[in-house]
């Protein structure tokens, strides 16, 4: 069974700060991961995607991987209020159309 | 139009009830996907079509579930004598090949009573 493990939280933060958000996953072939936003009651919304080992950054935001270590992981710098949401992490096999997501981490950041 | 759009958006089905969900994707996207998410939870894969075929139907929970795109545009996932686990948001997704970036609709939100 392919896992996607994530920290429920809510991770909490102070306006500005930087929040880290952390996804491990459990299948080696995993070759693709995403990274989504999801509002309450809204639907998910890819903000960043990776596939090689190291950093992309896009914006106030940093994807991390590392593959050997399984684990993903993402950065949002100068935090806002408005990126209160909940963050899905998702991973796609190698040649694979299906996402398998973790149940997301939750993200209050405070004024 | 300008995103996958769902209906309807909230759904009430007193058990044993049958509904139908309707997908309706970005103009031009070969790929459909549905996905379940429940409370708490990030989405599961139901099924797939390319086109009008459905390739990929491994994660419907059972035989109650039937999805079809017809004419490889707009879907149906069609959920016969509800239960109350099936109790969910119901997401379409929708991509222009396979593996680029999906796109997700605002979900049908079923609760079965």
């Amino acid at each position: 069974q392919k896992e996607v493990e994530q920290n429920s939280g809510p991770l909490s933060v102070p306006e500005g700060a930087i929040a880290s958000l952390n996804c491990t996953y459990s299948d080696r072939v995993s070759q693709s991961f995403f990274w989504y936003r999801q509002y309450s009651g809204k639907s998910p919304e890819l903000i960043m995607s990776i596939y090689s080992n190291g950093d992309k950054e896009d914006g106030r935001f940093t994807a991390q991987l590392n593959k050997a270590s399984q684990y993903v992981s993402l950065l949002i710098r100068d935090s806002q209020p408005s990126d209160s949401a909940t963050y899905l992490c998702a991973v796609k096999e190698d040649s694979s159309y299906k996402l398998i997501f973790g149940s997301g981490t939750r993200l209050l950041v405070r004024p | 139009g300008a995103g996958v759009s769902q209906s309807p958006r909230y759904k009430v089905a007193k058990r044993g009830q049958d509904v139908a969900l309707r997908c309706d994707p970005i103009s031009g996207h070969v790929s459909l996907f549905w996905y379940q998410q429940a409370l708490g939870q990030g989405p599961e894969f139901l099924t797939y079509f390319q086109n009008e075929a459905q390739l990929d139907k491994s994660g419907l929970p059972s035989d109650r579930f039937f999805a079809e795109r017809p004419e490889g545009s707009v879907s149906t996932l069609k959920i016969q004598r509800t239960q109350q686990e099936d109790s969910a948001v119901y997401l379409c997704a929708s991509s222009l090949a396979a593996l680029a970036e999906a796109f997700f609709g605002q979900g049908t939100r079923l609760t079965v009573v």
